[in-house]
């Protein structure tokens, strides 16, 4: 079975520009979570989504959005860049609540 | 009080010795724990998931639940070379769904 699998791998943008990241979950997994990790912050939860609802949310601005679709796929958004949002960003899925999430291999963003 | 905490580290291990990682959390209402590890540049890998108090075992890693304690545990026996990684511990505090809180990991070198 197919792993989780993000697009693109890398990113580089400039501060102000907006930003689309795809993360197609496990086959059957309806639960796709995504995380960014810096080296200050560590991994921080930023939302949820489960048969596209939103249903856990973190504590990030809300220049940070997200979306499901109907065959699970998801998207975050990030607009009005800032030096700070570079990070990796990380998309897990997982078949049920409470169950164990698998992570993707990861978006490495990086704002000039 | 962070709501997850580990140890930083390094913890240092002689090659096969048994390699203990320790985390505790805040939220007493937590259901599930989860293990990860992750190689420097990769992102984190499931290595274990504990639901009930006491151990679990699956190979050479053991995990420990004390949720009387709000405490969790990792094991790992007969360390090798390429378990030296962070290792990551994980509770989902989320009433509705999956919302994980990562502690910011331990550092675990296994010298050969």
């Amino acid at each position: 079975k197919a792993g989780v699998t993000q697009t693109p791998r890398y990113l580089i943008k400039t501060r102000g520009q907006q930003v689309t990241l795809s993360c197609s979950p496990i086959s059957g997994h309806r639960s796709v979570s995504w995380y960014q990790q810096t080296p200050g912050q560590g991994l921080q939860f930023l939302f949820e989504y489960f048969s596209e609802t939103q249903r856990n949310k973190g504590n990030f601005p809300g220049r940070f959005s997200g979306r499901q679709f109907s065959n699970s796929r998801s998207e975050m958004n990030v607009s009005t860049l800032e030096l700070g949002d570079s990070a990796l960003y990380l998309c897990a899925s997982s078949l049920r609540v409470d169950n164990e999430q698998f992570f993707g291999p990861g978006t490495r963003l990086t704002v000039l | 009080q962070k709501e997850v905490e580990q140890n930083s580290g390094p913890l240092s291990v002689p090659e096969g010795a048994i390699a203990s990682l320790n985390c505790t959390y805040s939220d007493r209402g937590s259901q599930s724990f989860f293990w990860y590890r992750q190689y420097s540049g990769k992102s984190p890998e499931l290595i274990m998931s504990i639901y009930s108090n006491g151990d679990k075992e699956d190979g050479r890693f053991t995990a420990q639940l004390n949720k009387a304690s709000q405490y969790v545990s990792l094991l790992i026996r007969d360390s090798q070379p390429s378990d030296s990684a962070t290792y990551l511990c994980a509770v989902n505090i989320g009433r509705y769904g999956n919302k994980l809180v990562f502690g910011a990991g331990t550092i675990l070198r296994v010298k050969s």
